[in-house]
């Protein structure tokens, strides 16, 4: 059983760049069946494939946030990263981390609320 | 990119009825379909992968059917338990990516 835990902040400020980290424990982040990856809840909507990441560091992004995403990997540390800019009150979502088969997502963390307000 | 959409938004039922979601493609992926079952508060939960194989662990009342473009989730007698909101994931293996489709709430009727 992999268990993964999502640390960042819960708020930040318009335009600014958000941070977070997702940290992977019970098992190894260097598989190579698997991405690691982050998907966004907005309250009271639906879920948002934000993009994804193998741990040789390919890396797959959805193209209506691309221009504005960057997910990398420390195999080192098992972690993974997600850097999302120039932030609007849009962004305001609950973050997941997840490992994603190509079959499914069996495993997330329990999620962050992260707001976009200044 | 592949559009999934989901209907309906919205199903009221009562326990111990059957329940049937569906889940459309804009394009053909196979069988790259998953079904999550998500409560309030918590993270999403794999039920079917690949169409229609029931995780380990997922009760035997779901079930998943379909390939192409359409797709299903049967869940044969509802439980209690099972009042929540049903996502559908594509992969599009060209792309390596994923989508969602917008959810669909079981409630109560």
């Amino acid at each position: 059983q992999v268990y993964l835990q999502e640390s960042g902040p819960g708020l930040v400020k318009p335009s600014e760049t958000l941070s977070l980290r997702c940290t992977v424990s019970g098992g190894s982040i260097s598989g190579s069946s698997y991405h690691w990856g982050w998907i966004r809840q907005p309250p009271g909507k639906g879920l948002e494939w934000i993009g994804s990441i193998y741990y040789s560091g390919k890396t797959y992004y959805n193209p209506s946030l691309t221009r504005r995403v960057t997910i990398s990997v420390d195999t080192s540390k098992n972690q993974f990263s997600l850097k999302l800019s120039s932030l609007t009150a849009a962004d305001t979502a609950v973050y997941y981390c997840a490992r994603l088969y190509n079959y499914g997502t069996d495993s997330w963390g329990q999620g962050t609320l992260v707001t976009v307000s200044s | 990119d592949i559009r999934m959409t989901q209907s309906p938004s919205t199903v009221s039922a009562s326990v111990g009825d059957r329940v049937t979601l569906t889940c459309r493609a804009s394009q053909n992926i196979g069988n790259w379909l998953a079904w999550y079952q998500q409560k309030a508060g918590e993270a999403p939960k794999l039920l079917i992968y690949k169409a229609s194989s029931l995780e380990r662990g997922a009760p035997s009342r779901f079930s998943g059917r379909g390939s192409g473009t359409e797709f299903t989730l049967t869940i044969t007698s509802l439980q209690p338990e099972d009042y929540a909101t049903y996502h559908c994931q594509q992969y599009d293996s060209q792309s390596n990516s994923y989508s969602f489709g917008q959810g669909t709430k079981v409630d109560m009727k």
